[in-house]
C-alpha cells in the first residue's frame, strides 16, 4: 500500500453508463493529479488539484470531470465515454504542485475497459 | 512533440550484469529529474532523482548519471536482478510547472 488508495481496482461499462473513480490520499500531500496511461503511450497528465483548486486541464474532453471535495480525496467522474478511453488511470500526490523536491506518489490504477 | 524520450521501449539484461536505461529531454529549463519503476497492476513508485546541479546520484544498486549539456540521463542497475523487471519511466520538472513523464522502458532481467 503506498498511500494513495484508487478504487476501484477494475471497472467495466458501457458507453451509456456513468461511474466515479475515487482517489484517497492521507500522506498530508496538497496536490492531487489524474493520469492517463494508455498502451505504448507515457503517461498523460489529464487534471491538477492543487489545495482544492483545479490548476490544470489538460484538455480533457468533457465527458471526464473531475472533482476535489478536499485535499485528500479526488474523484473522476466519467459519463458516455468511448471505446478508446480504455487505459489505466492513475493518481498520484504531491506535497505542492509544481515542486519537484519531492516527487510523486502514485495509487494503484483503475483499469478501465469501455465496453 | 514529446519534451521527455525513452527511444528503447524494452530491454533485456542477464541477471548480475548492469542494466542502463536511457532518457532524453528536449527542454533546458527542466531542473529536477526522476525514475520511477511500475509493476504490472501497480502505481508507478520512486525508484532515485537527480538536481540538475548534479551529474550523478548514487542509491545502492541504483545509479543516475545525468549529462546536461547533452540532454540525457541515464539509470543504471548493478547488479540487475530478476525482481528488477518492470516498467521504468524518466520524469523530469521545471520548478512550477508538472512533471513531464517519458514513455517507459520495460527492463526483463533473465535468471
Amino acid at each position: 500500500e503506498t498511500g494513495v488508495t484508487q478504487t476501484p481496482r477494475h471497472l467495466v461499462m458501457g458507453m451509456t453508463n456513468k461511474k466515479s473513480l475515487k482517489c484517497e490520499q492521507h500522506l498530508g500531500h496538497n496536490a492531487m493529479y489524474w493520469y492517463k496511461q494508455s498502451a505504448k503511450k507515457p503517461l498523460e497528465l489529464m487534471f491538477v488539484y492543487n489545495f482544492k483548486e483545479q490548476t490544470e486541464n489538460n484538455s480533457v474532453p468533457s465527458r471526464f470531470s473531475p472533482e476535489c471535495p478536499n485535499s485528500s480525496h479526488l474523484f473522476l467522474h466519467l459519463h458516455t465515454l468511448q471505446p478508446e478511453d480504455s487505459a489505466l488511470y492513475l493518481c498520484a500526490s504531491s506535497q505542492e504542485s509544481g515542486q519537484g523536491d519531492y516527487g510523486y506518489t502514485f495509487g494503484s490504477g483503475t483499469r478501465l475497459t469501455v465496453v | 512533440d514529446q519534451q521527455v524520450k525513452q527511444n528503447s521501449p524494452s530491454l533485456s539484461v542477464q541477471e548480475g550484469r548492469i542494466s542502463i536505461l536511457n532518457c532524453d529531454y528536449t527542454n533546458s529549463m527542466f531542473d529536477y529529474f526522476l525514475w520511477y519503476k511500475k509493476y504490472p497492476a501497480e502505481g508507478p513508485t520512486f525508484l532515485i532523482s537527480i538536481s540538475s546541479i548534479k551529474d550523478k546520484n548514487e542509491d545502492g544498486r541504483f545509479t543516475v548519471f545525468l549529462n546536461k549539456s547533452a540532454k540525457h540521463l541515464s539509470l543504471h542497475i548493478v547488479p540487475s536482478q530478476p525482481g528488477d523487471s518492470a516498467v521504468y519511466f524518466c520524469a523530469a520538472i521545471n520548478y512550477g510547472q508538472n512533471f513531464v513523464f517519458g514513455p517507459g522502458t520495460r527492463l526483463s532481467v533473465l535468471p
